[in-house]
Formats: C-alpha cells, sequence, structure tokens
C-alpha cells in the first residue's frame, strides 16, 4: 500500500488566502484523523472521522477551519481566511479501528506557512 | 483536562539504554501509544500498552502502570538513528480519542 497520501507538502500563503489540504487514507481504513503540529503545541487532534462521518471535531480552533470527507478515499481541511498562526505541521492519519483499538498511520504532512 | 509530561530533551550516547518517562492525568483513559518521529517526518508506532505491564519488541520496551499515572519507553543498544522525538499518546475520552505529550527530543552521540 501506498500509504497515508497528502498534497501539498508544502504551502505558502499570504495572510487572507483561502487553503485547502488534501489526504488520501490508506484503503480499508475507516477512521481518518487531522492533527496540527507547532513547536509551542506539540500534535494536537482537531477533527476524526468514521465511515466518512465527523465524529469529534471539538480539536477544530474556529469557524475559519472546515473538513470534509466526500467519500472513503479522500478528504480536505479548509482555512478560510488563513492567518500567520495558522503556520504549522498539518498530519492526516488513518486507522483500521478506533483511536483506542488500532494504531494510526501518518502521512508526510503539510507545512503551511502562512506570511 | 487532558495533562500528559514527559522531559522536553534527552541526551545519551550510543550503545547505551536510556528511559524516558511519561506521566499522565487524564479522563476516560483507555491505554499508551509511543510514536518515534524524525525531524521532518511523520510520526511512526512504536508501542501500545492498555494493561500494566511490560511490552518488549525488540531494542525497544514500554511500560505503563495505570494506578500511577505513568510509562516509559525503554531504548537499548542505543544507535545514531534513534535520535529522535518521541511521542508520548494516552487513549483519552473513554478510547474516543488520542492525545499526545510534546515529546521528548532524544539526542544520541558517540
Amino acid at each position: 500500500d501506498a500509504g497515508v497520501i497528502q498534497s501539498p507538502r508544502h504551502e505558502v500563503t499570504e495572510m487572507g488566502q483561502e487553503v485547502t489540504l488534501r489526504c488520501k487514507p490508506i484503503s480499508g481504513h475507516d477512521y481518518l484523523f487531522w492533527y496540527r503540529q507547532t513547536m509551542m503545541r506539540g500534535l494536537e487532534l482537531l477533527i476524526y472521522f468514521n465511515n466518512n462521518v465527523p465524529i469529534d471535531d471539538s480539536g477544530m480552533p474556529e469557524d475559519r477551519f472546515s473538513a470534509k470527507m466526500p467519500n472513503a478515499s479522500f478528504s480536505t481541511l479548509k482555512i478560510q481566511p488563513s492567518e500567520p498562526r495558522d503556520s504549522a505541521v498539518y498530519f492526516c492519519a488513518s486507522s483500521l479501528w478506533g483511536p483506542g483499538e488500532d494504531t494510526q498511520y501518518f502521512g508526510p504532512g503539510t507545512r503551511l506557512t502562512v506570511l | 483536562g487532558q495533562n500528559i509530561d514527559q522531559p522536553t530533551e534527552m541526551t545519551a550516547t550510543e550503545g547505551a539504554i536510556v528511559q524516558i518517562n511519561c506521566t499522565y492525568q487524564t479522563s476516560g483513559f483507555n491505554g499508551l501509544f509511543w510514536y518515534q518521529q524524525h525531524a521532518g517526518e511523520a510520526p511512526t508506532f512504536l508501542s501500545y500498552n492498555v494493561l500494566d505491564g511490560l511490552e518488549e519488541k525488540g531494542r525497544f520496551s514500554s511500560f505503563l502502570s495505570r494506578s500511577k499515572g505513568y510509562s516509559y519507553l525503554l531504548l537499548k543498544e542505543l544507535q545514531m538513528k534513534d535520535s529522535a522525538s518521541y511521542l508520548c499518546a494516552c487513549v483519552t475520552g473513554g478510547g474516543n480519542k488520542l492525545t499526545f505529550g510534546t515529546g521528548t527530543q532524544l539526542k544520541v552521540e558517540l
């Protein structure tokens, strides 16, 4: 399997612009997770899906962030409008079972820089 | 709230043994993972403990004490490639989500 695929790998944008991050989970995995990693706060869960349905979005910082999973093989995380404090590495991860039952496999991440 | 504590940095010598500790105070605890993350890369799975005791996997071992809210990762026969960040992550909310510590940056020296 190709593993979790994320695009783009790097994104540089200006404050106020819309940013869309993309993720393809491992085929057959029913769970998909979006994380954000910064030096100050470490790795934080933003939202996760089970069978394409959002289960927990309590980590989404504010209304500027939205995530969708239109089908089992694709998810997006959108930031509109972007701000400099959104600069971070965004990871997508997937797993066969839920958080307490299976390891999560992480994609390579998208390094976002908002100027 | 969830509170997971790890040392920020550790340094050890090639060939030696190092123990990375993790203490936690979380609600609905249901297990603990250790992940390894090399600089600029994604976290990768190392171990999972749900019951008290020691889990051994090659050079790496992980221990959990649920009553003490404590875990450690033991790395033996350290190699230079073990230089990385080690993330402790608790399954919280009754198994609903994974909450990560901020990680321990391990540097292995000659």
